[in-house]
C-alpha cells in the first residue's frame, strides 16, 4: 500500500537556524508531491509542489524541497527559519486517482 | 483569493446522533473531498466526489458516512450514528480540473462526540 513517512514528529529550532524535514514515500510509479503547512488556528495551505522537471522546487516564504527519485524522498528545507514558521508541516503524495496520501505531520516550533 | 468555507467550526454531539458537516467549495472547482484528522494523528482521506457521485472512498468511509451535493454550491458529509472514535477535525477540500491539482482546504470542523 502507498504510504508517506515523515521522520520527525516534533522539531524545535531557534530563529535563523536551518531546517530540513524528511519525507519518504512508498510507491514505484509516477508521483506528484506536495508540502502543506498548517499555521496555528488556520487551514492547511499549499507550500510547494513537484510534478515534473527540476527536482529542486521553490515554494512560498523561502521554502524549497528536493525530489530524489532514487531515495523516494522529498525533503523540505529552509536556510533560516523565523518565529512565524511555527506550524505543522505535512508531506503529501498523489499517485493517481482521486486520493492524496498525507504523512503524519511534523510540528515545528521556532524559538524567538 | 477564493476560499473553501466550512460550517460549523465546532460541533459537539452525543454518541448515536446524526451530524451533518457543511462545506462550500471554490465555485469553479470540480473535485471535492473530505479528509479527517484525529487529534495527534495523520490527515486521512475519507472520500472524493466528482460529477455528482463518489469517485473514491477509503475503508474509513463505511455505511455510517454519506456525502451529498444538494445544490450547486454545498457539499455535505453526514455521519448517521456517531461514535466516540468519530471525534476528529474534518476538512473539506476542492481542486480544479485535474486530479493532481493541489487541494484547497477549508478551516475544518472540529467534531466532538461525547
Amino acid at each position: 500500500a502507498q504510504s508517506v513517512s515523515q521522520h520527525n514528529h516534533h522539531v524545535i529550532l531557534s530563529e535563523a537556524a536551518s531546517l530540513e524535514l524528511g519525507c519518504n514515500y512508498s510507491y514505484g510509479g509516477t508521483v506528484n508531491l506536495f508540502w502543506y503547512v498548517q499555521y496555528p488556528g488556520q487551514h492547511l495551505q499549499l507550500l510547494l509542489k513537484y510534478f515534473s522537471g527540476d527536482p529542486l522546487v521553490k515554494g512560498i516564504k523561502g521554502f524549497e524541497a528536493e525530489f530524489i527519485k532514487s531515495k523516494f524522498s522529498f525533503n523540505l528545507r529552509k536556510p533560516s527559519v523565523q518565529w512565524s514558521d511555527t506550524a505543522e508541516y505535512f508531506c503529501a503524495v498523489h499517485t493517481g486517482g482521486f486520493k492524496t496520501i498525507f504523512g503524519a505531520g511534523t510540528r515545528l516550533f521556532v524559538k524567538a | 483569493e477564493p476560499e473553501v468555507t466550512q460550517t460549523p467550526s465546532h460541533q459537539v454531539t452525543q454518541m448515536g446522533q446524526e451530524v451533518i458537516l457543511r462545506c462550500v467549495p471554490i465555485s469553479n472547482h470540480l473535485y471535492f473531498y473530505w479528509y479527517r484528522q484525529i487529534l495527534g494523528q495523520k490527515v486521512e482521506f475519507l472520500v472524493s466526489f466528482y460529477n455528482n457521485e463518489i469517485s473514491e472512498k477509503s475503508e474509513i468511509f463505511d455505511d455510517q458516512f454519506s456525502v451529498e451535493r444538494p445544490d450547486g454550491s454545498n457539499f455535505t458529509l453526514k455521519i448517521r450514528s456517531t461514535k466516540l472514535e468519530d471525534s476528529a477535525m474534518y476538512f473539506c477540500a476542492s481542486t480544479e480540473g485535474q486530479l493532481n491539482s493541489p487541494l484547497h482546504f477549508g478551516n475544518g470542523t472540529r467534531l466532538t462526540v461525547t
